[in-house]
């Protein structure tokens, strides 16, 4: 599993409160991922890291904002959470730029009421 | 693990029938296109990927089929068992900022295997 470790697993908060979710892996990859998964969109990508202080928008940007101060930790945050960001959220990994095997981590379910 | 109540297409099998899911693909630049399986509860895990310049590779029980022309990708899995029950991604491997790749999944199939 890449030693792939998601924090809060859970958690509920209220519209307009500020969240971070934490990604924490051990195996010193270079490239990581935001992922939110919804019913009828699948997996889509929030922001990924090419290395540290490295970041790039994916698909669904707005409203997220991600910090790499380190190899191992990629933090996602809602600034500002609304009820639209209820959603699973998923990190992933990859060595590195010529690798298309990501590995997951399990999941943080959010909701925002 | 978290799991998605997705609201899928689902394709249904007979165990022990051939499965073929399909998946259509808008970016052409993409030098890779992935399958990855996702089971209930779990995190998607990779299954086989296929270069550009390729049109079929096989692996176990699976084989990938690439078709640039239409833009299409399939994914074949031979002898169907009752643990593929699962949803099916297809992505592919883009470019993104200074020469790095971000990887972008689509939409998802469901497969169900009947025993």
């Amino acid at each position: 599993d890449a030693g792939i470790t998601q924090s809060p697993r859970h958690k509920v908060t209220e519209t307009g409160t500020p969240v971070t979710l934490r990604c924490h892996q051990t195996e010193n990859h270079r490239y990581m991922y935001w992922y939110r998964q919804d019913p009828g969109h699948g997996l889509r990508l929030i922001h990924y890291s090419y290395g540290v202080k490295d970041t790039d928008k994916g698909e669904v940007s707005d409203g997220y904002s991600v910090s790499r101060s380190k190899t191992e930790d990629f933090l996602l945050t809602l600034e500002s959470a609304t009820s639209s960001q209820t959603s699973v959220y998923f990190c992933a990994v990859t060595p590195g730029a010529a690798n298309t095997e990501a590995f997951f981590g399990q999941g943080t379910r959010l909701t925002v009421v | 693990g978290e799991s998605v109540g997705l609201h899928l297409p689902t394709l249904s099998v007979q165990e022990g029938d051939n499965s073929i899911i399909n998946c259509a693909y808008s970016n052409s630049a993409s030098d890779y296109f992935i399958w990855y399986k996702q089971e209930s509860g779990k995190g998607p895990q990779f299954i086989i990927d296929i270069r550009s310049n390729m049109d079929k590779r096989q692996g176990q029980r699976v084989t990938v089929l690439l078709n640039k022309t239409v833009k299409h990708l399939s994914l074949q899995i031979a002898a169907t068992q009752p643990g593929d029950s699962a949803v099916y991604f297809c992505a592919e491997k883009a470019l993104g900022m200074d020469s790095s790749y971000k990887l972008i999944f689509g939409s998802g199939t469901r497969l169900l295997v009947r025993p």
